[in-house]
């Protein structure tokens, strides 16, 4: 693995069902990231942590959610899917060091359609 | 509110200099990033300014004005793989990026 892996690449999701986005890094980041990129808008942050243990919401975090048991992994939870999250999912993570340029490094998507 | 703003889109010919610009509006000013995404792929970083001035790189520069919250990516030399979408985002006072829609930037031959 080099840098940040999303699975799966894309989807096609019944509206209802449950589904957990993967994304893992082996930068040894602290600090990782969803957001979700639609056409027309900018990237929107979904959820966020800032280390292991800890989560935060971010400006569109209703219906998902997320969690942080170690550094590498970041799952992202569509507890019952609605058509209007189709989108592409993007995870990033940061070095996470207070101060610091805190360049965000993206994975490579995961596209999402829900019907 | 907090709003990123650029060009939908912008179009110029192969060789030739072009100017992507971004004005923000937000709370708090921690740093401006500009990322480079090809159609289909994740964003990269290009740039990062967090004092007024230039930062070259390359064939790449960014601009930062702070006190008129307005930033350019000047691209040089232009080659048909620059043909991307460009964007450009704001670290706010909470630390979190801020992202503008995006500049698709179109290289004719």
């Amino acid at each position: 693995i080099a840098g940040i892996t999303q699975a799966p690449t894309s989807q096609i999701l019944a509206a209802g069902r449950r589904m957990t986005l993967r994304c893992t890094q082996d930068m040894r980041h602290n600090a990782m990231y969803w957001y979700r990129q639609d056409l027309g808008l900018g990237l929107r942050l979904i959820h966020y942590s800032n280390t292991a243990g800890t989560t935060g919401k971010g400006e569109v975090p209703d219906g998902y959610s997320v969690s942080r048991a170690n550094t590498d992994d970041f799952p992202l939870t569509l507890a019952s899917a609605v058509p209007s999250q189709t989108s592409v999912y993007f995870c990033a993570s940061s070095p996470g060091m207070e101060g610091g340029q805190e360049t965000q490094y993206f994975g490579p998507g995961t596209r999402l359609l829900v019907l | 509110g907090q709003n990123i703003d650029q060009p939908t889109e912008m179009t110029a010919t192969e060789g030739a200099i072009v100017q992507i610009n971004c004005t923000y509006q937000t709370s708090g000013f921690n740093g401006l990033f500009w990322y480079q995404q090809h159609a289909g792929e994740a964003p990269t970083f290009l740039s990062y300014n967090v004092l007024d001035g230039l930062e070259e790189k390359g064939r790449f520069s960014s601009f930062l004005s702070r006190s008129k919250g307005y930033s350019y990516l000047l691209l040089k030399e232009l080659q048909m793989k620059d043909s991307a979408s460009y964007l450009c985002a704001v670290r706010d006072s909470n630390y979190q990026l801020i992202w503008g829609a995006g500049t698709k930037l179109i290289i004719k031959p």
